[in-house]
């Protein structure tokens, strides 16, 4: 099932440096997307989302950016900081399936001092 | 912030034995949820639960899997006879009201090792 991808398993980047992490997917019936951010030994904690009907999200230091119709989606980090490195997963939400998310692999970001 | 708390953290059992994964939601959220992760995999949805009833199950959640809400406060995931592919980290989540622009709070997880 590869309906989200995440095609960089890992991403460095030096500290007040843009992280730039990238998400594709293949089912148009995706309408809304969530960005999650997983620590090692915790759950994934929710960061951002953006629903099908916007192009950008902006919340603090964290963008989501939507191309529908490239069917892609990009989280920016700026400046980002050592705390942020983690795993990052890109999840999206069919209409009319609830809360069922169907998540892309993680990409992990280390953020270098 | 409120968390949603899963006991235990770390389950060993035997192939062909049942297990139970527990779970205590948010208060006063009214959607559960489980997902898991096998190892190197992707995290994948089993199943959302509300109002005492499976709202949405994947494929994964076949005959083997029940969830249940035994009281007014716990989460239950039980797996009837395991196998070997069921280890994998288990999440359960939850939600205040399932509506599409909602977050999911997930807890830190059930690791299951099924020797």
């Amino acid at each position: 099932d590869q309906q989200v991808k995440q095609n960089s398993p890992s991403l460095s980047v030096q500290e007040g440096r843009i992280s730039i992490l990238n998400c594709d997917y293949t089912n148009s019936m995706f309408d809304y997307f969530l960005w999650y951010k997983k620590y090692p030994a915790e759950g994934p904690t929710f960061l951002i989302s953006i629903s099908s009907i916007k192009d950008k999200n902006e919340d603090g230091r964290f963008t989501v950016f939507l191309n529908k119709s490239a069917k892609h989606l990009s989280l920016h980090i700026v400046p980002s900081q050592p705390g942020d490195s983690a795993v990052y997963f890109c999840a999206a939400r069919r209409n009319n399936a609830g809360n069922m998310l169907t998540f892309g692999g993680g990409t992990r970001l280390m953020v270098k001092p | 912030e409120p968390e949603v708390t899963q006991t235990p953290s770390h389950q060993v059992t035997q192939m062909g034995q049942e297990v139970i994964l527990r779970c205590v939601p948010i208060s006063n959220h009214l959607y559960f949820y489980w997902y898991r992760q096998i190892l190197g995999q992707k995290v994948e949805f089993l199943v959302s639960f509300y109002n005492n009833e499976i709202s949405e199950k994947s494929e994964i959640f076949d005959d083997q899997f029940s969830v249940e809400r035994p009281d007014g406060s716990n989460f239950t995931l039980k797996i009837r006879s395991t196998k070997l592919e069921d280890s994998a980290m288990y999440f359960c989540a939850s939600s205040i009201q399932g509506i599409p622009n909602e977050k999911l709070f997930f807890g830190s997880g059930t690791q299951l090792s099924v020797l």
